[in-house]
């Protein structure tokens, strides 16, 4: 069984602050993992891919990947209340298969931005 | 930006009744998927679809579910016989070929009583 742990929080930061949220997965052979935000009653919405080990930015975020140690993570620099959601960190499963692959997901860690 | 779109956002039905949701997904995408997201859980795959076959389908997707993809640009998840279990958010997503990442619907909250 492929599982994907996060801490469900929630995570309390204050606004201008770096969130800083963790994933850990049990598949050696996965090859991409997505950060997915959800706003509450709303779909996943992805905001990062990546990879390869080490660190990906984009804009305020920051994803950083560790296979050795099975890890992801996500920075969120400047926290903003608009930032406050559910953080899914996603892992596909059978990238190279041929006809596509699925994303496991964890369940989720709460950010709260206070302001 | 292209993006999935579901109907209908809200259905409410019968227990043992069939109720079938819709996705359009992104014109230019081969690989289709619908997850399901029951209140206060994880988002659970349910079924992945390519070249018109099912490609791969989870411990959940019995016997009671079905897929389609009628006319090259609807993909449609039917539930025989609902149960009050079945209740829950549906997502359908999408993927284009070459890359790995999916794009999420807005959803359908099935709600059976």
């Amino acid at each position: 069984q492929k599982e994907v742990e996060q801490n469900s929080g929630p995570l309390s930061v204050p606004e201008g602050a770096i969130a800083s949220l963790n994933c850990t997965y049990s598949d050696r052979g996965s090859q991409s993992f997505f950060w997915y935000r959800q706003y509450s009653g709303k779909s996943p919405e992805l905001i990062m891919s990546i990879y390869s080990n080490g660190d990906k930015e984009d804009g305020r975020f920051t994803a950083q990947l560790n296979k050795a140690s099975q890890y992801v993570s996500l920075l969120i620099r400047d926290s903003q209340p608009s930032d406050s959601a559910t953080y899914l960190c996603a892992v596909g499963i059978g990238d190279l298969h041929p006809y596509g692959n699925k994303l496991v997901f964890g369940a989720g860690t709460i950010l709260r931005v206070k302001s | 930006e292209p993006e999935v779109t579901q109907t209908p956002s809200h259905q409410v039905t019968q227990m043992g009744q069939e109720v079938i949701l819709r996705c359009v997904p992104i014109s230019n995408h081969l690989y289709f998927y619908w997850y399901r997201q029951i209140l206060g859980q994880k988002v659970e795959f349910l079924v992945s679809f390519y070249n018109n076959e099912i490609s791969e389908k989870s411990e959940i997707f019995d016997d009671q579910f079905s897929v389609e993809r009628p006319d090259g640009s609807n993909f449609t998840l039917k539930i025989r016989s609902t149960k009050l279990e079945d209740s829950a958010m549906y997502f359908c997503a999408s993927r284009p070929r070459g890359r790995t990442e999916a794009f999420f619907g807005q959803g359908t909250r099935l709600t059976v009583v």
